[in-house]
């Protein structure tokens, strides 16, 4: 199995601050990426698919980059409503693997 | 918009079967162009993806539940479902149904995406 490690597993941060999320894959996945947001107790949303591809509705603050195995996911200016538990996954091969999760919190 | 619905017990036993239900509306699981699959998230944990089925059948299983899991559809009542077998503690778990969306971004090259999820359902296995 892909082993997806992001990081840091927690974060702090303040309103208006510009973030930058890691994940790292155990081998080459060329840009079979996503990213989700998942706010307590609700179900995951997808923010950005093929590593770098906004999914429709998502706020443009949110960006994803990377090839390979290292991704970046930047959220541009935090808002209030950002601070939830993000997790990417992999889905070059199966079975598709998440990451454990890095979870931004106010600062 | 489609909207996902995930319905089943509550509450399993040790050694019995969990059953789960996804009810798809506003839309159509024959649409084709997607899988339909099932994720879990143990308590305070991260995502585990369990399997998916196509409309004509077709499943892909996690090797690492594969012996206890059958997903299935009936297309007459636009749901899937999910059922596993032998369940312990370790399976209490919130239980996700997903439209992972298949996308040709590239010709011949396709990318996996769930876009749509359900709102989950706690399955807490416990005599």
């Amino acid at each position: 199995d892909i082993q997806m490690t992001q990081s840091p597993s927690s974060l702090s941060a303040s309103v208006g601050d510009r973030v930058t999320i890691t994940c790292r894959a155990s081998q080459s996945i060329s840009d079979y990426l996503n990213w989700y947001q998942q706010t307590p107790g609700k179900a995951p949303k997808l923010l950005i698919y093929a590593a770098s591809s906004l999914q429709s509705g998502v706020p443009s603050r949110f960006s994803g980059s990377g090839s390979g195995t290292d991704f970046t996911l930047t959220i541009g200016s935090l808002q209030p409503d950002d601070f939830a538990t993000y997790y990417c996954q992999q889905t070059s091969s199966t079975p598709y693997t998440f990451g454990q999760g890095t979870k931004l919190e106010i600062k | 918009q489609v909207q996902l619905q995930e319905s089943g017990p509550g509450l399993v036993k040790p050694s019995q079967t969990l059953s789960l239900t996804c009810t798809v509306s506003d839309g159509s699981i024959t649409s084709g162009g997607y899988y339909w699959s099932w994720i879990r998230q143990h308590p305070g944990k991260g995502l585990e993806y369990i399997g998916y089925i196509y409309y004509s059948g077709s499943t892909y299983y996690n090797p690492s539940l594969k012996s206890r899991v059958t997903i299935s559809v009936d297309t007459s009542k636009n749901q899937f479902s999910l059922k596993l077998t032998s369940v312990t503690a370790a399976d209490t778990a919130v239980y996700y149904c997903a439209r992972d969306k298949i996308d040709q971004l590239v010709l011949g090259y396709y990318y996996y995406y769930m876009d749509v999820w359900g709102k989950g359902t706690t399955v807490t296995v416990s005599s």
